[in-house]
């Protein structure tokens, strides 16, 4: 059963638009989502998160959305940079615990010149 | 460079054989975190350590899989009598207190290939 889901395996856009990265979720027990963005042969790096008292978390170009009715997270890069190509994941955890975190099987984003 | 690293970046074993994996953490960080990954997937939850106790194991870890992290610092994942599905990339993460604890950050990973 998976927990987190990005149903969009591939995006492209074109470079200085908006990109938008969706997430969805069905353990309503995440309270602590998280964003990851992964280049080929390397580990996931850290680039922004949420937690569910939060409904917006804004960091440069990118800006995390949550929407908990819905259980639902999207992630906006705005402008987007040809160099923003990559595989994001989205994750989530529960806070307190600090412990595991599930993962997404991730969005290759391709951001054209 | 103070972020986590991982020994090797790449094994390639004959099924049967045994490897062992490293990792180091962030040096100030408590909590440190194994996860497999395979292609087209994102990382799986293995095994999670706060200092040197390990606290939970995923049932993905199998009795051929132990992971130690004896002295609260670096930790280690063996794998014993390896099969052509671990194959896989081995990812280790860690992770402080403090206002972001529930971050973990991750190394480059360790790519495994049982012929």
């Amino acid at each position: 059963d998976q927990q987190v889901k990005q149903n969009s395996p591939s995006l492209s856009v074109q470079e200085g638009r908006i990109s938008i990265l969706n997430c969805d979720y069905t353990n309503s027990m995440f309270d602590y989502f998280l964003w990851y963005k992964k280049y080929p042969a390397e580990g996931p790096t850290f680039l922004i998160s949420i937690s569910s008292i939060k409904d917006k978390n804004e960091d440069g170009r990118f800006t995390v959305f949550l929407n908990k009715s819905a259980k639902h997270l999207s992630l906006h890069i705005v402008p987007s940079q040809p160099g923003d190509s990559a595989v994001y994941f989205c994750a989530a955890g529960t806070r307190g615990s600090a412990r595991q975190l599930t993962f997404g099987s991730g969005t290759q984003l391709t951001v054209l010149p | 460079d103070t972020g986590v690293s991982q020994n090797p970046r790449h094994k390639i074993t004959k099924r049967g054989q045994n490897v062992t994996f490293r990792c180091d953490p962030i040096s100030e960080h408590n909590r440190l975190y194994w996860y497999r990954q395979t292609l087209g997937q994102g990382p799986e939850f293995l095994t999670y350590f706060q200092n040197e106790a390990q606290l939970e194991k995923s049932r993905l870890l199998s009795d051929r899989f132990s992971a130690e992290r004896p002295k609260g610092s670096f930790s280690t994942l063996e794998i014993q009598r390896t099969e052509q599905g671990d194959s896989a990339m081995y990812l280790c993460a860690s992770g402080g207190q403090g206002k972001v604890q529930e971050t973990q950050y991750f190394g480059p990973g360790t790519r495994l290939l049982v012929l």
